[in-house]
């Protein structure tokens, strides 16, 4: 019964690998992020979807590519991973976007090191 | 840009005793939300304080802000060893930025 599901929890990949992490959420949320912390634990939204559509796009390599194929799921795609992507990302969900008082679910992260 | 900074970046203190941390932030906001990560674990949120709201308490949980000041503190009072983590503070200026989170302080309760 978990809220916001998210695999793999770990991933160790080459450098110029690509890879996917799968995000689903049970809640019922009409929105979607994508979060990185990197080793500092510095958290910084990627990207943001509502219903199915992208509302945030922060400034990160277009070598990230996020897929919503319904509003319960939010995939990440990488591409050419860099030494520099390793870090943990998390998906998270809220009840909606526009609005303030947002509160955030956090799925449990995906570890992922590129070698 | 980031938008919350926590301070301490890490506190330690023994069971039983109270534990403060505080946030600044740059920009004005409509809420500002605390969140804890476990180690290896996700971020749970905590408490939100509205930005026309000067304190709040949740069970051993209590949040004030001054948006004078831009700033924000989370005390925990009779800590316990289980609220080893870390703190994060997390803006909400409305509209399509989402939550903007801090740095955070980890906190260490010794037992």
């Amino acid at each position: 019964d978990t809220a916001v599901s998210q695999t793999p929890k770990y991933l160790v990949t080459q450098m110029g690998n690509d890879k996917s992490i799968k995000c689903e959420q049970n809640l019922g949320h009409d929105t979607m992020y994508w979060y990185k912390q990197d080793s500092k634990k510095f958290l910084k939204i990627m990207f943001s979807y509502n219903n199915k559509e992208l509302i945030i796009n922060e400034t990160v390599p277009n070598r990230f590519s996020p897929k919503s194929p319904d509003k319960a799921h939010l995939n990440l795609h990488i591409n050419s991973l860099e030494l520099g992507d390793s870090a943990v990302y998390f998906c998270a969900s809220s009840p909606w976007t526009g609005l303030s008082g947002n509160t955030i679910y956090f799925g449990e992260g995906s570890w992922l090191t590129v070698v | 840009s980031q938008q919350g900074e926590e301070d301490p970046q890490a506190l330690s203190i023994q069971e039983g005793e109270n534990a403060t941390m505080n946030c600044s932030y740059k920009t004005s906001i409509n809420n500002l939300q605390w969140y804890r990560q476990n180690s290896g674990r996700g971020l749970v949120h905590l408490i939100l304080i509205r930005s026309n709201e000067r304190e709040k308490h949740s069970g051993r949980l209590r949040v004030t802000l001054d948006t004078s000041k831009k700033s924000s503190s989370l005390l925990i009072t009779a800590s316990r060893a289980a609220d080893t983590a870390s703190y994060f503070c997390a803006t909400d200026r409305g509209g399509a930025d989402g939550l903007t989170f801090g740095k955070g302080t980890h906190l260490i309760i010794q037992p």
